[in-house]
């Protein structure tokens, strides 16, 4: 089944520990991007890879790390977690053969105490 | 820069009835969009899509209107049913002069009520 996995699902932590958010996708896509949901503030692209080793910042990048060793994985690295960045987060990938829908995972909730 | 909006946040329907969600868009040149369908608890999910040379496409109890002469896209639901109920967004993806840079822009999205 194609899919974009998602890891953990949900997360309660403390400022200041470091954690990662781990995304998979399945379907051999070359991009993949980072997002986060905040009531009344949609969905806000963080970071996206257009494929391996290749990364940049999406609107709202601060306080957040990514990399991308493999095709497969995109993870989202929050280095010093603050209150700030409690929120919903999404990863998605795409194809670029063509225009086509990006695929989601079903998110993480994060809360940073 | 491009926008992407929708023109209610919430929208309420009788189930059987049938459901229009509007989106409007900023960048004429826009070439392509997706509706996205978001249920409590999981991530957005693909609908439905168009391009712009298209002003119909029809999917299962699913119709997207494009008006590119108005910069307006709806989302037509047939009969709609209370699995219906969701955020609905229509999205279209950012462009630049080297393609596809995997940013889509979203609309803040329509709260679809379906009352029994």
């Amino acid at each position: 089944e194609a899919q974009v996995t998602q890891n953990p699902r949900y997360l309660i932590t403390v400022t200041g520990k470091k954690l990662t958010v781990t995304c998979s996708q399945n379907m051999n896509h070359e991009y993949m991007s980072w997002y986060r949901q905040d009531p009344g503030l949609g969905l806000r692209q963080i970071y996206y890879s257009m494929n391996v080793e290749v990364t940049d910042k999406g609107d709202v990048p601060e306080g957040y790390k990514v990399s991308r060793k493999e095709k497969r994985n995109f993870p989202l690295i929050l280095e010093s977690p603050s209150p700030n960045q409690t929120s919903l987060y999404f990863c998605a990938s795409s194809s670029d053969s063509d225009i086509g829908p990006q695929h989601f995972g079903d998110g993480t909730r994060l809360s940073i105490l | 820069g491009e926008s992407v909006g929708l023109h209610l946040p919430t929208l309420s329907v009788q189930e059987g009835d049938n459901s229009i969600i509007n989106c409007a868009y900023s960048n004429s040149a826009s070439d392509y969009f997706i509706w996205y369908k978001q249920e409590s608890g999981k991530g957005p999910q693909f609908i439905i899509d168009i391009r712009s040379n298209m002003d119909k496409r029809q999917g299962q109890r699913v119709t997207v209107l494009l008006n590119k002469t108005v910069k307006h896209l709806s989302l037509q639901i047939a009969a709609t049913q209370p699995g219906d109920s969701a955020v609905y967004f229509c999205a279209e993806p950012l462009w630049a002069g080297s393609g596809n840079t995997g940013k889509l822009i979203f609309g803040q999205g329509t709260t679809l009520q379906v009352k029994p």
